[in-house]
């Protein structure tokens, strides 16, 4: 397996611009995961799916941001309109269960995001 | 709500000198915990895990053991290898992963 596919993996845009970060999840994963990281706020749980339903968007930051699973093999998070503080890295994961299954959660290599 | 505390890094250590990273929780019930190793400009990958008490997760030389009465999850490694500088992750599962804030280990050869 390819493991988790997030593209692209860097990403520098200027600011009111938007912005969309794409994941595919392995392949029989029923959960996915977007995750951001930053140096102040360390990772942080943006929103999960479930069978491609959301079932937690608590940590969406505010209105801008917003994510879509139209099936169960691509996920979007889109930024409108981005702000410098946006600027962080954001990863996708999956897993079989919502505790990790056998094998835990799977992460991508990440999006680089910079809002200049 | 859940939480995960993790000691301050860095820790520095001397090639084969023995490791200890200590990981405490706050969570109701009995939730999955974790270690994540993240290295410089990677996502994170899975080191070990435990799903109840007293379960002991290994890999790689690492250790961690899964203790409900202090509610604790250190990490230990009996040497370290210059290959083991990365940034350390504690975490807890219920439903998705809260994670501790990290701890950046270098070991110095």
């Amino acid at each position: 397996d390819a493991g988790v596919i997030q593209s692209p993996r860097h990403e520098v845009t200027e600011m009111g611009q938007e912005v969309t970060l794409r994941c595919k999840p392995i392949s029989g994963h029923d959960y996915l995961f977007w995750y951001r990281q930053t140096m102040m706020r360390g990772l942080e749980l943006l929103i999960y799916f479930n069978n491609n339903v959301p079932i937690d968007d608590s940590g969406m930051p505010e209105d801008r941001f917003s994510a879509k699973m139209p099936n169960a093999s691509f996920s979007t998070l889109k930024i409108q309109p981005s702000e410098p503080r946006d600027s962080a890295v954001y990863f996708c994961a999956s897993s079989q269960t919502g505790t990790g299954g056998p094998n835990g959660y799977t992460f991508g290599s990440g999006t680089r995001l910079t809002v200049v | 709500g859940d939480s995960v505390t993790q000691m301050e890094g860095p820790v520095t250590l001397s090639e084969e000198a023995f490791l200890t990273i200590n990981c405490t929780y706050t969570a109701t019930g009995y939730p999955s915990l974790f270690w994540y190793v993240q290295y410089p400009g990677e996502g994170l990958q899975l080191l070990l895990k435990a799903t109840k008490a007293d379960d002991k997760g290994s890999n790689k030389g690492f250790e961690a053991t899964y203790r409900k009465e202090t509610t604790s999850f250190h990490l230990e490694k009996g040497s370290v290898q210059v290959s083991d500088s990365a940034v350390y992750f504690c975490a807890l599962s219920r439903r998705a992963l809260t994670f501790g804030s990290g701890t950046r280990l270098q070991v110095q050869p």
